[in-house]
């Protein structure tokens, strides 16, 4: 039972083209981020919803559009892919407190979506 | 100044070694601290949380000063195993992003 589940795993696609990513955790976490890593390995935030609504949206641009129907998704529609969209997208989740009442914040990540862009 | 900090490596060491990671972070609003890892093209798992008394688990132990802003972690008698790349991360109160240093890249060596 995968608790954080992204599609597809991998995304070869030309410049150009609008792709969609999914996302869908089953661990019933309130909160959902897109984080991106580069080529230098390099992780960062993209967006963070809260039962489905955008909470923060760092600078990113407005070609990439999350999409939350649910709190259990967090679906990241890119449109006109460039190539320096190449990286591995990742889909996390945290619940609003742990089992112990405390905000840990303690995020847990889907398997992630290498995407190249030819 | 970058957020979170990190000896980027590689640090290649012997099995059985006791090898140490640090980490320093700029933003002093911080509450949360970790230590994430992440294996060759998989995603980070939690590795464990960093409390401010200094906690351990099993081989591994995390240390936090506040006052100079500094993280580390302790891997005594390494495996094979823990070879990966082991992030510092951070974040603020909630649930707000969490922000990773770009990782210290560990090979243990038989």
């Amino acid at each position: 039972d995968t608790a954080v589940s992204q599609t597809p795993k991998y995304l070869v696609t030309q410049m150009g083209n609008d792709k969609s990513i999914k996302c869908e955790q089953n661990l019933g976490h309130d909160t959902m981020y897109w984080y991106k890593q580069d080529s230098k390995k390099f992780l960062k935030i993209m967006f963070s919803y809260n039962n489905k609504e955008l909470i923060i949206n760092e600078t990113v641009p407005n070609r990439f559009s999350p999409k939350s129907p649910d709190k259990a998704h967090l679906n990241l529609h890119i449109n006109s892919l460039e190539l320096g969209d190449s990286a591995v997208y990742f889909c996390a989740s945290s619940p609003h407190r742990n089992r112990n009442g405390a905000a840990k914040n303690i995020q847990y990540f889907g398997a992630g979506t290498r995407l190249s862009v030819l | 100044r970058k957020e979170v900090e990190q000896d980027p490596g590689p640090f290649n060491v012997p099995e059985g070694a006791t090898v140490a990671f640090n980490c320093t972070y700029s933003n002093s609003a911080s509450q949360s601290f970790f230590w994430y890892r992440q294996d060759c093209r998989k995603e980070p798992k939690l590795l464990m949380s960093v409390y401010s008394s200094g906690n351990e688990d099993g081989r591994f132990t995390a240390q936090l000063n506040r006052a100079s802003q500094y993280i580390s972690l302790l891997i005594r008698d390494s495996k094979l195993s823990d070879s990966a790349t082991y992030l510092c991360v951070v974040t603020t109160q909630g649930n707000t992003p969490l922000v990773f240093g770009k990782g210290t890249r560990l090979s243990v060596i038989a």
